[in-house]
């Protein structure tokens, strides 16, 4: 099945600076890739998502690369605030049937300090 | 955030006892989710239900029972028979299966086993 590995675990940035996480998958057929983010103590929420026909998508100071060679695709966020802080997750899944479940990755910790 | 509840927020159990955590949704998704967030481990899928009246097992389903009699409403069961049940449970829906439309999470129950 599919696998989906996250890193860093453990992310510290400059308010200000850029923080890219990082994951890769396992399963070629994969081709929906969302990220989440966690604020402590509440629910995770959508931030971004791509799918497997495009390479990148921007939303803001968010954005999203995916190499479909490779089997990795990347979050990237430009001039971070405090308010980034929160765990992200990144997440892999196949379109159609019954196998269109997310498989997630354990997340990374993202410290914005002012 | 709204349209998807969970209940309790907060949950303890003795050992030996079962235990069903509460997930409502009145956005008219046709698939709703469980999953186990322990730290570190990122989020595990308990089980899935893709329409009423049908459920699958996830990764993690043994020691768990769910039902889906309802659309809107998907309870699990945590049985005397997991044997590591304190954790945070989220419960998430979506339109269909991951890669059709954005999963939303509810609040999320703590459960705590004494």
């Amino acid at each position: 099945g599919e696998n989906v590995e996250q890193h860093p675990s453990t992310l510290s940035v400059q308010e200000g600076d850029s923080a890219v996480i990082k994951c890769t998958y396992s399963d070629s057929a994969s081709n929906y890739f969302p990220w989440y983010k966690q604020e402590l103590g509440k629910r995770p929420q959508l931030i971004i998502d791509i799918r497997s026909n495009v390479g990148e998508k921007k939303d803001q100071r968010i954005a999203v690369t995916l190499n479909k060679t490779a089997k990795h695709f990347s979050l990237h966020i430009t001039e971070t605030q405090p308010e980034d802080s929160a765990v992200y997750f990144c997440a892999a899944s196949k379109h159609g049937g019954s196998q269109g479940n997310l498989i997630f990755g354990k997340g990374t910790k993202l410290s914005v300090k002012p | 955030d709204g349209g998807i509840t969970q209940s309790p927020k907060y949950l303890f159990r003795k050992e030996g006892q079962n235990v069903t955590l509460s997930c409502e949704q009145n956005l008219n998704h046709d698939a709703m989710y469980w999953y186990r967030q322990d730290p570190g481990q990122g989020l595990r899928l308990i089980y899935y239900s893709q329409i009423v009246n049908d459920f699958q097992k996830g990764d993690i389903a043994e020691g768990y029972s769910v039902s889906r009699e309802k659309k809107e409403s998907f309870p699990l069961t945590v049985t005397s028979a997991q044997k590591n049940p304190t954790a945070f449970y989220l419960c998430a829906s979506s339109l269909g299966l991951a890669g059709v439309g954005e999963q939303f999470f509810g609040p999320g129950t703590r459960l705590t086993v004494l």
